[in-house]
């Protein structure tokens, strides 16, 4: 099946840094990828979705500014966590979608110090 | 608008014995259900799908799930449980076949005791 690569795997940083995680499709091209957050013991929550070559779709609740999405290409889709805080440690999973099918990253944890 | 409602955010069973993780969804257009497994720091790999095909549905490692509309359920079995089984399961709803936008309910934590 499709995979899809998500970079990196585990990152600590201190607060006030800004965090960049990469989400790519290895063997095919996605025009939308999804971005999820997910907290400990609870379920993933879907942050926005992806679009490449236009701005992303944001959830209610979420704020655009301090999660930046860019989709430069059919590839690549990248989630900046801006001026990290703690209460933005979570794990975070990023997805797209390949003939109907819904194919998952292997998540990010980040841990904001 | 969908929700999904896993009962049981842990549930423990000896090796060998049925498992039993249950999901109730709400749904105001006919739903497309989903089951998930996610192991330890890893993302979510799918295991069944329904998409209004047959109400049983088979998936891999050995589950099923069976879509009962009249319960508003879709919960996940297998009849003999491995060691390997060990993991945190999703179901989640969408509201048509390929849609973008899957909800999903709070994960189940399942035990194997050996």
């Amino acid at each position: 099946g499709a995979v899809v690569s998500q970079h990196p795997s585990r990152v600590i940083c201190k607060s006030g840094t800004s965090v960049k995680i990469e989400c790519r499709s290895l063997d095919f091209q996605a025009t939308t990828m999804f971005w999820y957050r997910q907290f400990p013991k609870k379920s993933l929550m879907l942050m926005a979705t992806s679009n490449e070559g236009s701005k992303a779709t944001y959830e209610q609740g979420v704020e655009k500014d301090k999660f930046l999405i860019n989709h430069a290409s059919l590839t690549l889709s990248t989630l900046t966590v801006t001026s990290a805080h703690p209460e933005d440690s979570s794990f975070y999973i990023c997805s797209a979608r390949d003939l109907g099918k819904l194919f998952f990253g292997s998540g990010t944890q980040l841990s904001v110090l | 608008a969908q929700s999904v409602t896993q009962l049981g955010s842990h549930v423990s069973v000896s090796e060998g014995a049925l498992v039993l993780l249950r999901c109730n969804y709400s749904s105001s257009v006919p739903p497309y259900l989903f089951w998930y497994v996610q192991y330890p720091n890893q993302g979510l790999q799918l295991l069944l799908k329904y998409t209004s095909a047959a109400t049983l549905v088979k998936g891999i490692n050995g589950f099923e799930a069976e879509f009962k509309k009249s319960e508003t359920s879709f919960h996940l079995t297998k009849p003999s449980a491995h060691m390997s089984d060990a993991a945190e399961y999703f179901c989640a709803v969408a509201g048509i076949q390929g849609a973008q936008k899957l909800v999903f309910g709070q994960g189940t934590r399942l035990t194997i005791n050996p």
